[in-house]
């Protein structure tokens, strides 16, 4: 059974890097690409971007350019998000979720069919 | 960005209830939705994807219609389980993938 697995909660300050990781099981990794959304404490789901798993293209949210970066390992079949110079609006439960890619004429639309469990990353000031 | 408004933002019900959730689009999107259920401290589930097709394993009361700028997901007869907050997904990759505010829906 497809299984994302997240590490675990991070407490950082300020201006700390902090990067999550999501082990991926139970597909072939290499196929799909996986995305990442963030929740803030309350709030609602903010896609930040993608990853494809298998040439490690990327593309990122308009609000999240520049400021976090994918990666992945094949070999670990694992997927990674950092942040570079974290802030207190950073604070949020972060998420992977697998991509399922349907290609429709002029578009490509993605649907997240399986999620991890959700990393939270607090950040103190 | 496509922007998306749901409606209404919460909404009390009963078990046995029937209940629709509206989603708007900004600009057209033909039928390229999905809707999510996220429980508290869970991460989301997709019920519906591509605005009316049912993910494996989802009940069938759950359903969804529409296409274009307007769409609903409707549950034919409340469960217990079915307490949730509820997000709608515009699922194009251009120029960015987008959420709904999400529907709290609440035992009454």
């Amino acid at each position: 059974q497809v299984q994302l697995v997240q590490s675990g909660a991070e407490v950082k300050e300020a201006g700390a890097p902090v990067k999550v990781s999501c082990k991926a099981s139970g597909y072939t990794f290499t196929t799909y690409a996986m995305h990442w959304v963030r929740q803030a404490p309350g709030q609602g789901l903010e896609w930040m971007g993608w990853i494809n798993a298998g040439n490690g293209n990327t593309k990122y949210s308009q609000n999240f350019q520049g400021r976090v970066t994918f990666t992945r390992d094949t070999s670990a079949s694992t997927v990674y998000m950092d942040v570079g110079s974290l802030t207190s609006e950073d604070t949020a439960v972060y998420y992977c979720a697998r991509g399922r890619i349907v290609v429709v004429p002029g578009a490509y639309l993605y649907y997240f069919d399986y999620w991890g469990q959700g990393t939270l990353v607090t950040v103190s000031s | 960005d496509i922007q998306m408004t749901q409606s209404p933002s919460s909404v009390s019900a009963s078990v046995g209830d029937r209940v629709t959730i509206a989603c708007r689009a900004s600009q057209g999107i033909s039928t390229w939705l999905a809707w999510y259920q996220q429980k508290p401290g869970q991460a989301p589930k997709l019920l519906i994807f591509g605005a009316s097709s049912l993910q494996s394993g989802v009940p069938s009361r759950f359903s969804g219609s529409g296409s274009g700028t307007d769409f609903t997901l409707t549950i034919s007869s409340l469960q217990p389980e079915d307490f949730a907050t509820y997000y709608c997904q515009q699922a194009n990759n251009f120029p960015g993938i987008t959420f709904g505010q999400g529907t709290r829906l609440e035992i009454k």
